[in-house]
């Protein structure tokens, strides 16, 4: 089992360009989420998807889309990225019945 | 609303000092959910441990320590005989109400407790 797996691990982007991070989880987790963490603000929920077909805003959604393509992956796309979406992006997975998350190794991306 | 607050930002100790990371929660709800997470320096979070709101007894595993007190809403986790390897960040979290039925709840998440265990 791999567990939740990102790619990829790290990007540098321009003002503008745009990118899809990916995720996915081999558990067979109903619910997935992505966070972002920036120094002294902890982890910050962007989006997340209850079970496949369903997407839901979190804390700071803005400038982010989601793709829930199936019960394994779970991308999150930034359109026109900015300085300040520069960031380690976490996605997370969850069974039903624990509501504990575990976790991918993350993305470090940074915009100039 | 819910809230985890965890006060201590950093912590410095010496190898072999024990250490308490506190974390105190705020909410509603009878029934919730509390965890703990490490990042080390890698940066990878771990889940450590998860204690339903009805389960107030402690737990232990090996070095490490959890008292759940619901009359003080505190979970505070204790590293006893603390080694280089536990230099991270820990992270208390709250699972938050629930949305609905057969939906996972959200965490909340306190701001994290960097702790520096030095030789």
């Amino acid at each position: 089992n791999a567990g939740v797996t990102q790619t990829p691990k790290f990007q540098v982007l321009k003002t503008g360009q745009s990118m899809t991070l990916q995720c996915a989880q081999d558990m067979n987790h109903n619910s997935m989420y992505w966070y972002r963490q920036d120094p002294g603000m902890g982890l910050r929920l962007i989006y997340y998807s209850a079970s496949e077909g369903t997407t839901d805003k979190g804390e700071v959604p803005n400038g982010y889309n989601v793709s829930r393509l199936n019960k394994r992956e779970f991308s999150l796309r930034l359109e026109s990225a900015a300085p300040s979406q520069t960031s380690v992006y976490f996605c997370a997975s969850t069974r039903v019945e624990t509501d504990t998350q575990y976790f991918g190794p993350g993305t470090r991306l940074t915009v100039l | 609303a819910q809230k985890v607050t965890q006060a201590q930002t950093e912590i410095s100790v010496v190898e072999k000092e024990d250490v308490t990371l506190d974390c105190v929660y705020e909410t509603r709800d009878t029934t919730y959910y509390l965890f703990w997470y490490k990042q080390p320096p890698s940066g990878e979070l771990v889940f450590l441990i998860r204690r339903n709101s009805f389960d107030e007894q402690n737990e232990i595993s090996g070095r490490y320590s959890w008292n759940f007190q619901k009359s003080t809403s505190s979970f505070n986790f204790t590293i006893t005989a603390s080694q280089v390897v536990d230099s991270a960040v820990y992270f208390c979290a709250l699972s938050e109400a629930n949305s609905g039925a057969g939906n996972n709840r959200k965490l909340i998440w306190g701001l994290g407790t960097s702790l520096a265990v030095n030789p």
